[in-house]
């Protein structure tokens, strides 16, 4: 089992949906969470950090964690096409400092 | 102005040769990262440093060889080049370890023919 999962994609979605992307970890010790997002060509960079049960939102992204289920999800509302890319999920392996990341899910947004 | 820069952007190179990748941050952080991309887009930790001091070394064949001269650069030493080396190298830096948001220089790409 990897340590960190995600569908591969690609996820289409039109112009104006929610796009929602999910991601499932295996340490249940895990207290830290990414969503970073990467062009094609380009490398990551992060969108959102989230370290507690619930949802985080910052403009028109929602990051949401349930420690429980093990579960990390990513909501991109009014889905535009320069949100096209690949997101990929990283979890903090606190004991090592080491990012894990996920394979990442490959958007498409269509006009 | 860039934040974290890597050279050369492209390489591509025969087996068995020796190269090196370097990296360069002007953030001022004190940690650093060696990321290999494959070509599944999968992103594997390679290597950390954090104020010169290696931390973090990955099962990673020991013809890659990291070194840290100071706080602002890494480098990445890959002897015996094979073709499975090929791959997209990414530098990362952060202000600490842990919970420190990396931020990823623009990649080198490593061709081995």
């Amino acid at each position: 089992q990897k340590e960190v999962e995600q569908n591969s994609g690609p996820l289409s979605v039109p112009e104006g949906a929610i796009a929602s992307l999910n991601c499932t970890y295996s340490d249940r010790g895990s207290q830290s969470f990414f969503w970073y997002r990467q062009y094609s060509g380009k490398s990551p960079e992060l969108i959102m950090s989230i370290y507690s049960n619930g949802d985080k939102e910052d403009g028109r992204f929602t990051a949401q964690l349930n420690k429980a289920s093990q579960y990390v999800s990513l909501l991109i509302r009014d889905s535009q096409p320069s949100d096209s890319a690949t997101y990929l999920c990283a979890v903090l392996r606190d004991s090592s400092y080491k990012l894990i990341f996920g394979s990442g899910t490959r958007l498409l947004v269509r006009p | 102005d860039t934040a974290v820069s890597q050279t050369p952007k492209y390489l591509v190179t025969q087996m068995g040769n020796d190269k090196s990748i370097k990296c360069e941050q002007n953030l001022g952080h004190d940690t650093m990262y060696w990321y290999k991309q494959d070509s599944k887009k999968f992103l594997k930790i390679m290597f950390s440093y954090n104020n010169k001091e290696l931390i973090i070394n990955e099962t990673v064949p020991n013809r890659f060889s990291p070194k840290s001269p100071d706080k602002a650069h890494l480098n990445l030493h890959i002897n015996s080049l094979e073709l499975g080396d090929s791959a997209v190298y990414f530098c990362a830096s952060s202000r600490d370890r842990g919970l420190e948001t990396q931020y990823f220089g623009p990649g080198t790409r490593l061709l081995v023919l």
